[in-house]
């Protein structure tokens, strides 16, 4: 099973500022790598599939870059629907296609 | 519009059986894998199993192979989850999720999600 590992858990960062998320495959997924976002009392979001492809509808301050084992999404500017936990997921091949714990971003 | 709907959840002792329902609408069933993922109120994400397009491939996360079995109803556009030999720690809201891989299959991003349904595994 591949684990993945995310950094920080969380993360303090007040509106406006840049935010960046990373994220680490235990062995390579190649750009098998999604990320999503979610809120209180609500499902996972998709914000960015294969490394770096944004979802359909995904703002642009949103991006997402790596290969192989280590991944990093960055939010440019950090709005206030932003805060929310994010989660990294692989789906390289063999399951199971493990989440990483997440990490929380809210307001500084 | 992609809608996924999640039911059969509960409350149910130690050892006991529930059999999970998700029925889609708005896209056509049969074209896309499917998945369940679950998560304990205030942790983070599980992935549970998938199912390809038409049920002959499947996978299980290691916790809950051999007691959990997904399978599907393109008929009915309908996914379930049988869930056998219940835990304590199989407590968590289970999402159904939309696997959007050309192939059909389900080792690809979650496009769109129900909005959980809650298990309870408690004596």
């Amino acid at each position: 099973e591949i684990v993945m590992t995310q950094s920080p858990s969380t993360l303090s960062v007040s509106p406006g500022e840049r935010a960046t998320l990373s994220c680490r495959a235990s062995q390579s997924v190649f750009n098998n790598l999604a990320w999503y976002q979610q809120k209180p009392g609500q499902p996972p979001r998709l914000l960015i599939y294969a490394a770096s492809t944004r979802a359909t509808g995904v703002p642009a301050r949103f991006s997402g870059s790596g290969s192989g084992t280590e991944f990093s999404l960055t939010i440019s500017s950090l709005q206030s629907e932003d805060f929310a936990v994010y989660y990294c997921q692989h789906y390289n091949v063999w399951p199971p296609f493990t989440f990483g714990p997440g990490t929380k971003v809210h307001i500084k | 519009e992609v809608q996924l709907v999640e039911s059969g959840g509960g409350v149910v002792r130690p050892g006991g059986s529930l059999r999970l329902s998700c029925e889609a609408s708005g896209f056509t069933f049969d074209d896309y894998g499917m998945t369940w993922v679950r998560q304990v109120p205030g942790k983070g994400l599980e992935w549970v199993s998938g199912i390809n397009w038409n049920g002959d491939n499947t996978a299980y996360g290691d916790s809950v192979k051999g007691r959990f079995t997904i399978s599907r109803d393109n008929a009915k556009n309908a996914l379930y989850l049988q869930m056998s030999s219940l835990r304590v720690e199989d407590t968590a809201f289970y999402y159904c999720a939309k696997s959007t891989c050309g192939s059909g299959g389900f080792w690809c991003p979650l496009t769109a999600w129900g909005q959980g349904i809650l298990v309870t595994v408690s004596s």
